[in-house]
């Protein structure tokens, strides 16, 4: 069966420092992978999707960036924090179908002082 | 993003009651549609898919879909305290889903 993980689940990083987030798929190949952002009491924010390695869509224009180094890995990733960022962050994959629903990681909660 | 409406909470029920979600969306070319429910600190969990107009059952859970209407709704039958999440609704076709904001459902005992 298919598993996500994301790490690290909570973070406390400062104004202006940088960021990385992983995420792993294991049991599918050539998945789908996404990241959203959720704001407390606020609904799922798209942030980047990936439908194959080395290819990037971004939804938002922000301090964000994000990269898929190898087939099953998304990494998200910001050079400098702003007091925004802090929030849900959630990885997600989905099979290649064009329907297919999404399926996500435990998310990791940000909190940028 | 596509817009995506659901309706207003918190939504309070009394156990055994049936609750009732509904959702609009904007996009009539979507063709996927999904419930997540999230319970409060967690990520979203899927708990029904539907991809034809009509009723989907699932236990205690029916979805019903209305492509003209451009209208989405999940019954929870039989609400049970372990029911008590905020639900969201989804839809999509192109590679991505947009999100309603959720409806918290609260059951009490």
């Amino acid at each position: 069966s298919q598993t996500i993980h994301q790490w690290p689940a909570t973070l406390v990083q400062p104004v202006g420092s940088p960021l990385s987030l992983e995420c792993t798929v294991e049991g599918t190949s050539n998945p789908n992978l996404y990241w959203y952002r959720q704001a407390a009491g606020r609904g799922l924010q798209l942030l980047f999707y990936s439908v194959g390695i080395g290819q990037i869509s971004s939804e938002v224009p922000q301090n964000l960036s994000a990269s898929r180094p190898q087939d099953r890995q998304f990494i998200l990733s910001s050079k400098k924090l702003l007091l925004s960022d802090s929030g849900f962050y959630l990885c997600a994959w989905t099979g290649t179908g064009y329907n297919s629903p999404l399926h996500f990681g435990n998310g990791t909660r940000l909190t940028v002082t | 993003q596509k817009e995506v409406e659901q309706n207003s909470g918190p939504l309070s029920v009394p156990e055994g009651a049936i609750a009732s979600l509904n959702c609009t969306y904007s996009d009539r070319g979507s063709q996927s549609f999904f419930w997540y429910r999230q319970y409060s600190g967690k990520s979203p969990e899927l708990i029904m898919s539907i991809y034809s107009n009509g009723d989907k059952e699932d236990g205690r859970f029916t979805a019903q879909l209305n492509k003209a209407s451009q209208y989405v709704s999940l019954l929870i039958r039989d609400s049970q305290p372990s029911d008590s999440a905020t639900y969201l609704c989804a839809f999509g076709g192109d590679y991505k889903l947009s999100f309603g904001a959720g409806t918290t459902v609260t059951v009490r005992a």
